[in-house]
């Protein structure tokens, strides 16, 4: 068990164009949802955690205008990149878990690129 | 916050020869140590973790170490196989306090030479 399903695995888009992706655990209810952004050869880096129900808290430097989080139910959160430009350009991934103690279970990340 | 850092950045072993990675961590308050496996554009997949009320931990030819005094925890990979190239994270975060957000160690890349 602990499945999390991300979607789209792969997008290109213009810039000024916003990109909505989709974090779905489907066998299990997440009350806590994370997005990360990782760059090429390098660590995941924290962007926001998303409590089912309520406002995500966002990293320091990520701008929660830009990067916009949802989590409508304790199965779904999303992220949609408004305005994305080429700087945007990372791989996106989420991952979810059932309560506070137990662990964090990733989706297989988002290559989003920003022509 | 949550410091980790991670050695090596990369490790190259022969088919059936252990590997081992190395974590350091600077806040106490952490107590729950994951290792996550991450192949080519894939997301991280949990192999293992540990909790700081015990010192090692084994599944199969996985194992984890952890000495909290000296903050520090060790990832064990016996018998390797070309299957277990990938990159390889630890993490650590405190299951006390509300936010128990994941903080990544930099990565090791480790490649098994058939």
């Amino acid at each position: 068990g602990a499945v999390v399903s991300q979607h789209p695995s792969w997008v290109i888009c213009k810039s000024g164009t916003s990109v909505k992706i989709e974090c779905r655990s489907l066998d299990f209810q997440a009350t806590t949802m994370f997005w990360y952004r990782q760059f090429p050869k390098q660590s995941l880096m924290l962007m926001a955690t998303s409590n089912e129900g309520s406002k995500a808290t966002y990293e320091q430097g990520v701008e929660k205008d830009k990067f916009l989080i949802n989590h409508a139910s304790l199965t779904l959160s999303t992220l949609t990149v408004t305005s994305a430009h080429p700087e945007d350009s990372s791989f996106y991934i989420c991952s979810a878990r059932r309560t506070a103690n137990q662990p964090q279970h990733f989706g297989d990340g988002t290559r989003l690129s920003i022509l | 916050g949550e410091n980790v850092e991670q050695h090596p950045s990369t490790l190259s072993v022969q088919e059936g020869d252990s590997a081992v990675i190395k974590c350091t961590y600077s806040d106490s308050a952490s107590n729950y140590f994951p290792w996550y496996k991450q192949e080519l554009g894939k997301g991280p997949q949990l192999i293992i973790d540990i909790r700081s009320n015990v010192g090692e931990k084994k599944d199969q030819r996985i194992a984890v170490t952890l000495n909290k005094t000296a903050k520090h925890f060790s990832l064990h990979i016996t018998e390797t196989q070309p299957e277990d190239s990938a990159v390889y994270f630890c993490a650590a975060s405190s299951m006390d306090t509300g936010r128990r957000a994941l903080t990544f160690g930099s990565g090791t890349r480790l490649q098994v030479q058939p």
